[in-house]
């Protein structure tokens, strides 16, 4: 079945190290986004990728980096620079605009960092 | 920020009709209204989305008002599963998607 994977479900991380969050997609779609969500909170917009080797921030991109190396997988590094990096994290695929009328966005199960 | 406004939470009857509203007043000619739950924990779900028409799918029904200013997702049979967060959200035209606080729907026995 095609679907969206983040890996791992769970993440600690000490202060001052970098982590990375996979996500990958085997639904062939164009776009691909991470949202960062804070208890009872909705979703924050992070990064978004519309096509390989091209990405936006969003709206809290600081402290944070990907890549679009691939059009299956859009990698999350959390870099040091971020203050308050524990959150739940969740990463999305979809197909173009132009294309829109055939659905939605797909999200991942979430990866849940912690910094200790 | 958000292009939509949504009730801070709703309770339901398990079996009765829920009927979810949402303010989106600014809303331009071309973009489309969505609708996702995200229960617990979870990533959201897609449940439907419209245009201009009313749609209704396997799981809900989406309501659009002809001046397009505001709409209602209604599940017609509300199951305790049901319960979660229902967010309301205009694609805009760069392709995001701007997520709300969204509505906590209460389903009860």
């Amino acid at each position: 079945d095609g679907g969206i994977t983040q890996s791992p479900k769970y993440l600690f991380r000490k202060e001052g190290q970098n982590v990375t969050l996979s996500c990958e997609q085997n639904l062939n779609h164009d776009a691909m986004y991470w949202y960062r969500q804070d208890p009872g909170q909705g979703l924050r917009l992070i990064y978004y990728s519309q096509i390989v080797n091209d990405f936006q921030k969003g709206d809290i991109a600081e402290g944070y980096s990907v890549s679009r190396e691939k059009k299956e997988s859009f990698p999350l590094t959390v870099t040091s620079a971020q203050k308050n990096p524990t959150a739940f994290y969740l990463c999305a695929s979809s197909i173009p605009l132009y294309r829109v009328g055939l659905g939605g966005y797909t999200f991942g199960s979430g990866t849940r960092l912690t910094v200790v | 920020d958000a292009k939509t406004t949504q009730p801070t939470s709703m309770d339901c009857a398990e079996g009765r009709a829920a009927n979810l509203p949402c303010n989106h007043s600014t809303i331009s000619g071309n973009e489309y209204v969505y609708w996702y739950r995200q229960i617990h924990s979870q990533g959201p779900q897609y449940i439907i989305h419209g245009l201009k028409n009313n749609e209704t799918n396997e799981m809900a029904s989406l309501i659009i008002t002809e001046d397009r200013k505001s709409s209602t997702l209604i599940l017609p049979h509300a199951t305790l599963r049901d319960t979660a967060v229902y967010y309301c959200i205009v694609r805009v035209g760069s392709d995001k998607l701007i997520f709300g606080t969204g509505t906590r729907l209460q389903v009860f026995p």
